[in-house]
């Protein structure tokens, strides 16, 4: 089954303690992309990727950080988490090149940072 | 630098009638577009996306959006809405198209539709 998985669903840490989401996609796809949901403000983007080691920064980068040295994953990194960054967070694959650039979504992680 | 608006946070319909949840746009070429929907504890789900050609674009779950180039618009509707409909329904718009590109995209502030018997 073509998915996008994310683990941890639900984490809840202090501030400060560093913290990885992992997110890992069985498509083959070239692009993933982190984004941060809250309410009234929809998905903000954080990070991108295009391909393998080729990231860059979305609209909401500050304190966040990410790797892509393999294809299927891309995982987030929060160095040292503040309780700004209590959300949804959800990464998402599509394949860049075509006309399919459509996303497919993982199941979500909500973290909360006390 | 390109925008997504979607004016109206909520949208109350009864069963049977139609519905239309707005959005609007803007891009400085030429906007690749899209709606997804949210169901609740779900990640986000791809309804239908206009990319070029025919300005009518039909998706899943009997959804179809118009895209309106003068009016810069990207409305979903559904003639006939049911109960299961109820979400929440994000409009996208994505910046670039060549390969090497940047391949940013902006979604809009969402909006909840909520069906009632």
């Amino acid at each position: 089954e073509a998915q996008v998985t994310q683990n941890p669903r639900y984490l809840i840490t202090v501030t400060g303690k560093k913290l990885t989401v992992t997110c890992s996609q069985n498509m083959n796809h070239e692009y993933m992309s982190w984004y941060r949901q809250d309410p009234g403000l929809g998905l903000r983007q954080i990070y991108y990727s295009m391909n393998v080691e080729v990231t860059d920064k979305g609209d909401v980068p500050e304190g966040y950080k990410v790797s892509r040295k393999e294809k299927r994953n891309f995982p987030l990194i929060l160095e040292s988490p503040s309780p700004n960054q209590t959300s949804l967070y959800f990464c998402a694959s599509s394949a860049f090149q075509g006309p399919s650039y459509e996303q497919y979504f993982g199941p979500g992680t909500r973290l909360t940072v006390t | 630098a390109q925008s997504v608006a979607q004016p109206e946070d909520q949208v109350n319909v009864a069963e049977g009638n139609p519905l239309t949840v707005k959005c609007t746009y803007s891009v400085s070429g030429n906007p690749y577009l899209f709606w997804y929907v949210q169901y609740p504890n779900r990640g986000l789900q791809f309804l239908l996306k206009y990319i070029t050609g025919d300005n009518l674009v039909k998706g899943s779950y009997g959804f179809e959006a118009e895209f309106n180039k003068s009016q810069t618009s990207f409305h979903l509707k559904k003639p006939s809405a049911l109960v299961s409909d109820s979400a929440l329904y994000f409009c996208a718009v994505r910046e670039g198209a060549g390969y090497s590109s940047a391949s940013k995209i902006i979604f809009g502030s969402g909006t909840r539709l909520s069906i009632r018997p």
